[in-house]
């Protein structure tokens, strides 16, 4: 099946700096990418859809200028938590969708392994 | 609103016994997809099953089946003869058809199997 990475696997920062998540499709072509945040013992919350080419697009509550989403390619987009402090401190996990497997089939979404991000 | 109800916050199972665990959602988009999936406490979401709206057959992968039931807007997960592995987080997703096909998830189920 299709393998999504993300780096890093685990970060800390310090409170005040930007810290930057990598999403990368390793054997397909990914048009779309997905972000998502998960708090402890809580469900993934969608913060925005990114699309290779053109503005993300964010989910009603999501600060756009706290997180910074570039799609640049068709094989990698990144998430920048921009002047970090300890309440942005979670699991970021991407997924990407294949185009090519179609709309309605099972496998059109990978998630990567996810993020985890401590702020100091 | 919340589109999908997943009432169950904990579930204990005896193991090699079957649970159930229970999804409901919201749309108004004929064209829909239905998931679950498991998280682990190492955080990796792990792709179970699938089931189309318009599929005519319930979804089965191995020990996994959905019981799917249109009418009543239910997507439950039913895991047969659970094993200590099976303990972890299991979240009912959906997939509507408008735009760019984003999936959003529903709270989640802890399962823990008994030995």
């Amino acid at each position: 099946g299709a393998v999504v990475s993300q780096h890093p696997s685990r970060v800390i920062c310090k409170s005040g700096t930007s810290v930057k998540i990598e999403c990368r499709s390793l054997d397909f072509q990914a048009t779309t990418m997905f972000w998502y945040r998960q708090f402890p013992k809580k469900s993934l919350m969608l913060m925005a859809t990114s699309n290779e080419g053109s503005k993300a697009t964010y989910e009603q509550g999501v600060e756009k200028d706290k997180f910074l989403i570039n799609h640049a390619s068709l094989t990698l987009s990144t998430l920048t938590v921009t002047s970090a402090h300890p309440e942005d401190s979670s699991f970021y996990i991407c997924s990407a969708r294949d185009p090519s497997r179609g709309a309605h089939t099972s496998e059109t979404q990978y998630f990567g392994p996810g993020t985890r991000l401590l702020v100091l | 609103a919340q589109k999908i109800t997943q009432t169950q916050p904990g579930m204990f199972v005896q193991e090699k016994e079957a649970v159930t665990l229970d999804c409901t959602y919201d749309t108004s988009d004929p064209s829909y997809g239905l998931f679950w999936y498991k998280q682990p406490s190492s955080g990796e979401m792990i792709f179970l099953i699938y089931q189309g709206s318009y599929d005519q057959q319930n979804a089965t992968e191995g020990r996994y089946s959905l019981n799917f039931q249109k009418a009543r807007k239910s997507a439950n997960l039913v895991i047969s003869a659970s094993q200590l592995g099976d303990s972890a987080m299991y979240f009912c997703a959906m997939r509507e058809r408008t735009s760019y096909d984003k999936v959003i998830f529903g709270p989640g189920t802890s399962l823990s199997v008994i030995p």
